[in-house]
């Protein structure tokens, strides 16, 4: 079955950048996004199709992905970014998958 | 705004059936362009896929669970619907429903709240 592997933990000084990596077997072939979800909520959309924010979304929130790896990056990290950090990967051979998760804390 | 509710039993014994239902408000099922989905995550561990349908009742269905889940449609009700069969503990988690873009992507962009699921005798 197919994988998406996040590690486990991001640490982030306030206004410092954090970089949040998946890994899955040519990921970047697929379409990638990112869920940012707090604590007794429910996870909201972040980054679809790789790099497009959608309408309400810090323009401090990229993605990228190509090769193996997808990257979400928050740049200018606020302490209201502290959350855990999915990605998820959609095509019509491996359908629906979630990475691992990543908790991202701001210091 | 599109808003997604999910509703059922907050306790089910071992061995007996999960049923949950989605409504949506704010918008119709019918509309193209998009599917609609179940996602589960149990406590303190991360998200996993149960399954997806059109409002065709064409369905999609993670290859783990697949043998004991069945996900339907009503539109006349707007309202989409999750049964997962012979449960056990392990099937103790907050269930969501969610949209999810039907074109390139199928990216979740909008969610229920969640509702907690325990199973347990």
């Amino acid at each position: 079955s197919y994988e998406l592997t996040q590690p486990p933990s991001v640490s982030v000084s306030p206004g410092q950048t954090a970089s949040i990596t998946c890994s899955g077997d040519k990921l970047g072939d697929k379409s990638a996004c990112w869920y940012q979800q707090k604590p007794g909520q429910s996870p909201v959309l972040v980054i679809f199709q790789d790099n497009k924010r959608p309408s309400g979304i810090p323009e401090r929130f990229s993605g990228s992905n190509s090769g193996i790896t997808a990257t979400l990056t928050i740049s200018g990290t606020q302490a209201m970014d502290e959350a855990d950090y999915y990605c998820q990967a959609w095509d019509s051979s491996t359908l629906c998958v979630f990475g691992t998760g990543t908790k991202v804390t701001v210091l | 705004q599109l808003q997604l509710q999910e509703s059922g039993p907050g306790l089910v014994k071992p061995s007996e059936t999960l049923s949950l239902i989605c409504t949506v408000s704010g918008g119709s099922m019918t509309s193209s362009g998009y599917y609609w989905g179940w996602i589960r995550q149990p406590p303190g561990k991360g998200l996993e896929w149960i399954g997806t349908i059109y409002y065709s009742g064409s369905t999609y269905y993670n290859p783990s669970l697949k043998s004991r889940v069945t996900i339907s449609v009503d539109t006349s009700k707007n309202q989409f619907s999750l049964n997962l069969r012979s449960v056990t503990a392990a099937d103790t988690a907050v269930y969501y429903c969610a949209r999810q873009g039907a074109t390139s992507g199928g990216y979740f962009d909008y969610w229920g709240q969640g509702t907690l699921v325990s199973v347990s005798s």
